[in-house]
């Protein structure tokens, strides 16, 4: 079964401070794969998209990264800011790369601190 | 650009009703789709549309039904209000490019509680 599993579900850190947060998948074939931030109450925003030629991926103070080997994806935040407190989503795209075939995982829920 | 936009924000219906939620964007995607978020889960596709007069079904498409009449509206039609169908809806849309990775944009939701 194609399955995004992500870890941890939640985390606390204090302002300033790095993190990474994990996503594992069991998709295939797979097309793509991309992390979204959701803000409490709003619709997730496009962080990154990797395809599987693509290793890493900046965008900011966030870099995703992709091992397509071992079905791995990490996001690294630097130099947390409160602004970042928010739930983070990894979604794997299957075959085709199709709306049909986005599989979410439940997304970590992140807390920065003063 | 607007981006895409969901109306209303909040929504309480009784068992039974009926109502539309709509979903509008205004970057000629070709890609609209329906998601559910639930707590504890991740979002759940309901249906989606990769152009005008296509629709096909998601991962949970009962009590739900579609329609994609211009390229710029998607609604979703819930027939008859269970509170299983409470949740928090979100429409999102997309270009369609072929081989190549595409970013996806969603509305702000709909908060419906069915009582």
């Amino acid at each position: 079964k194609n399955q995004v599993e992500q870890s941890p579900q939640s985390l606390i850190i204090l302002e300033g401070k790095n993190c990474t947060l994990q996503c594992n998948y069991t998709v295939s074939p797979f097309s793509n794969l991309r992390w979204y931030k959701q803000d409490t109450g709003r619709g997730p925003v496009s962080l990154t998209i990797m395809t599987f030629s693509e290793n890493t991926k900046s965008n900011g103070r966030y870099t995703a990264t992709l091992d397509a080997d071992t079905k791995q994806s990490s996001l690294h935040i630097t130099a947390s800011q409160l602004s970042d407190s928010a739930s983070y989503i990894c979604v794997v795209s299957g075959y085709g790369g199709s709306q049909g075939n986005l599989i979410f995982g439940k997304g970590t829920k992140l807390s920065v601190k003063p | 650009n607007a981006g895409v936009t969901q109306t209303p924000k909040f929504q309480v219906l009784k068992t039974g009703q009926s109502m539309t939620l709509q979903c509008a964007q205004d970057m000629n995607h070709e890609y609209m789709s329906w998601y559910r978020q639930d707590p504890g889960m991740g979002l759940r596709l309901i249906h989606y549309s990769v152009g005008a007069g296509i629709t096909d079904q998601g991962e949970v498409p009962n009590g739900y039904n579609v329609s994609r009449s211009t390229t710029e509206d998607f609604p979703l039609r819930l027939l008859s209000a269970a509170p299983s169908q409470t949740s928090v809806y979100f429409c999102a849309s997309s270009y369609f490019a072929s081989g190549r990775a595409y970013e996806q944009y969603f509305g702000p939701g709909t908060r419906l509680t069915v009582t």
